[in-house]
């Protein structure tokens, strides 16, 4: 089975300031699609932002952006001038080639403080 | 903006019951899907269905478990006897394409086995 691997439980950041999640995830494919989402205290998940790999460029959504590194496999979210509505769990995701699933890694939870 | 729901938000059950979660998706997706998230887990991958039949199942997904879609509008997941280890969040998804389509995610049912 294919994995993605978030190394940070737990993060903190200063509000106003910029914050970098981790992920890495394993393949043998070479097109795929990487994803984040946020699972707010309310727990219901919403798409932060989307990457297909075939694009060389790094996806944005305001203050939300991606460093994908496609050698590397490794696909982190930026998030920049952080509220404290941001505070939440982080989950980076993938499609799995061939299925219809896509994989979570386990979750980054992110603080922010006043 | 259409959003996938989801109800009970909360179901308590009696070990070896039967419940059953249900979700409506968003109308115009065609493809439906299941994921639970045991506490402080990963979020995992249980079933997909497409024109009216699974189209991919997880190994957590045993005959215990059963997905219809009854009217056009519901989507449902059936635990036929429910055990303790079932107790998780369950999160109901909808996409408009399979794969690398982005699914949207419901708010979830927290099942809780007594």
């Amino acid at each position: 089975a294919q994995t993605v691997t978030q190394s940070q439980p737990e993060m903190s950041v200063q509000e106003a300031e910029t914050v970098t999640l981790s992920c890495t995830y394993d393949t043998s494919e070479s097109d795929y699609y990487l994803f984040w989402y946020k699972q707010p205290p309310s727990r219901q998940m919403i798409l932060v932002i989307r990457q297909e790999a075939y694009k060389q460029q790094n996806a944005t959504e305001n203050r939300f952006s991606v460093n994908f590194q496609k050698a590397a496999k490794s696909f982190s979210l930026k998030i920049s001038d952080s509220q404290l509505g941001d505070a939440a769990m982080y989950f980076c995701a993938r499609d799995q080639g061939g299925s219809e699933k896509l994989v979570f890694g386990k979750g980054t939870k992110l603080t922010v403080n006043p | 903006e259409p959003e996938v729901t989801q109800t009970p938000s909360h179901q308590v059950t009696q070990m070896g019951q039967e419940v059953i979660l249900r979700c409506v998706p968003i109308s115009n997706h065609l493809y439906f899907y299941w994921y639970r998230q045991i506490l402080g887990q990963k979020v995992e991958f249980l079933v997909s269905f497409y024109n009216n039949e699974i189209s991919e199942k997880s190994e957590i997904f045993d005959d215990q478990f059963s997905v219809e879609r009854p009217d056009g509008s519901n989507f449902t997941l059936k635990i036929r006897s429910t055990k303790l280890e079932d107790s998780a969040m369950y999160f109901c998804a909808s996409s408009f394409t399979s794969g690398a389509d982005t699914q949207y995610f419901g708010p979830g049912t927290r099942l809780t086995v007594l």
